[in-house]
């Protein structure tokens, strides 16, 4: 009954280093998504992905890539890692139609000095 | 473009009483999808209610109560009898059933609710 899995949960990073956020779902849930939370600001997108092989933009995508080789993983990539990507990040997924609701993993704490 | 306000930041009450959180939301698509997320001091987003706009019925799950109102672009959330396990922050997101087919979430900044014993 894993749902949607995050790794790591915690990760402290010098800037400029680069690093990976993993998301893996169980669920064979199409569309999956990267949230960052700051505080004060709810949740922001910054890239989805619509099923196996396609990405897409959200509100806040800059300075991150993401790709989705697999349907149940989806990957967000910080290639030089500035102070101000210091967020915890959720990854979530939903069945593809219908708007059901979206299942989040437990978040990620991203500290970048 | 959607927008998601919840306007108190935080509110804080003594168990057992009520209390309501407001969340007011703004869309152009006429079919849209209204979510209420708990995010306990653990971290974790727990799913709490999903509304479509097409279904004002009120909905009540035990001491949770939801009031969906289109008219003033409404979606308020209830607790009743309060408890210290409520003590959480609470998230209103909106859905776009047109929204290019993205459907993701658009977040209020969120309520933080403190219960005090």
């Amino acid at each position: 009954n894993a749902g949607v899995t995050q790794t790591p949960k915690f990760r402290v990073l010098k800037t400029g280093q680069s690093m990976t956020l993993l998301c893996a779902q169980d669920m064979n849930h199409e569309y999956m998504y990267w949230y960052r939370q700051d505080p004060g600001m709810g949740l922001r997108l910054i890239h989805y992905s619509v099923g196996e092989g396609t990405t897409a933009k959200g509100e806040v995508p800059d300075g991150y890539n993401v790709s989705r080789l697999k349907k149940q993983n989806f990957l967000l990539g910080l290639e030089s890692a500035a102070p101000s990507q210091t967020s915890v990040y959720f990854c979530a997924s939903s069945l593809d139609s219908r708007n059901q609701p979206q299942h989040f993993g437990d978040g990620t704490r991203l500290s970048i000095l | 473009a959607q927008k998601v306000t919840q306007a108190q930041t935080e509110i804080s009450v003594v168990e057992k009483e009520d209390v309501t959180l407001d969340c007011v939301y703004e869309t152009r698509d006429t079919t849209y999808y209204l979510f209420w997320y708990k995010q306990p001091p653990s971290g974790e987003l727990v799913f709490l209610i999903r509304r479509n706009s097409f279904d004002e019925q009120n909905e009540i799950s035990g001491r949770y109560s939801w009031n969906f109102q289109k008219s003033t672009s409404s979606f308020n959330f209830t607790i009743t009898a309060s408890q210290v396990v409520d003590s959480a922050v609470y998230f209103c997101a909106l859905s776009g059933a047109m929204d290019t087919g993205r459907r993701a979430l658009t977040f209020g900044s969120g309520t933080r609710l403190q219960v005090q014993p």
